[in-house]
């Protein structure tokens, strides 16, 4: 079955220091793999996303993610927090099967300590 | 910029009560998909459309259901509304698989409130 986990419930790091947010995922084919981020109150926004090529994607923010098939991992990484990265991120994986269907982790909520 | 709207942020609703949640996409795009956030629970997929009059279950239907009469245009219907349907719902679209990336973009979301 698809499936997406999201290890930590809730990270707390200081500004400036780097970030890494896990993220394994169980699908039956090549995935398509999503990072998006939501702010209080907010929907979700894209922050970035990987289908194939490159394994290591850049996306908004300065955020990035790399993706490694031998662990089923899509880890997002920010080499340093600031304070308006607090929010919750959710990775999200989908692909050719299952038809249009996007799977979410159940998220991983960021706080960010001056 | 693309958008997705809903017709309402904030909602509270009686039990037994109808209720409708619409949303509006302008960009265009075939599917639509809603959502209902729990904490601690991600996003639920509760009924997803792939053109207009079209629609398929998700994981959760079970209270719910859909109208799509226009492409820019799904409706998120709950017939009787109860207490364990309080919740966030969101709303998003995206083009088919194959013809672009296909990420979701997303409402600013309903929070909605049954008592």
């Amino acid at each position: 079955a698809q499936s997406v986990t999201q290890p930590d419930i809730h990270i707390t790091v200081s500004e400036g220091a780097s970030l890494e947010l896990r993220c394994n995922y169980s699908y039956g084919a090549t995935p398509y793999l999503f990072w998006y981020v939501q702010s209080p109150g907010q929907g979700l926004q894209l922050l970035l996303k990987y289908f194939s090529g490159d394994t290591l994607v850049q996306g908004i923010k300065g955020f990035e993610a790399e993706f490694k098939r031998s662990q089923s991992s899509f880890n997002l990484r920010k080499p340093s927090v600031h304070w308006s990265d607090a929010a919750e991120y959710f990775c999200a994986v989908g692909g050719d099967t299952g038809g249009f269907k996007t799977i979410f982790g159940a998220g991983t909520r960021l706080f960010v300590k001056a | 910029d693309v958008k997705v709207t809903q017709s309402s942020r904030y909602l509270v609703k009686r039990t037994g009560e109808k209720v409708f949640l619409e949303c509006v996409q302008d960009m265009d795009h075939e599917n639509m998909f809603w959502y209902r956030q729990d904490p601690g629970l991600g996003l639920r997929l509760i009924y997803f459309s792939y053109d207009v009059k079209m629609k398929e279950k998700g994981d959760i239907p079970e209270g719910y259901s859909v109208s799509r009469e226009k492409k820019e245009r799904f409706s998120l219907i709950l017939e009787s509304a109860s207490t364990n349907q309080t919740s966030m719902y969101l709303c998003a679209s995206s083009p088919i698989p194959g013809q672009a990336p296909y990420e979701q973009y997303f409402g600013p979301g309903t929070r909605l409130t049954v008592t």
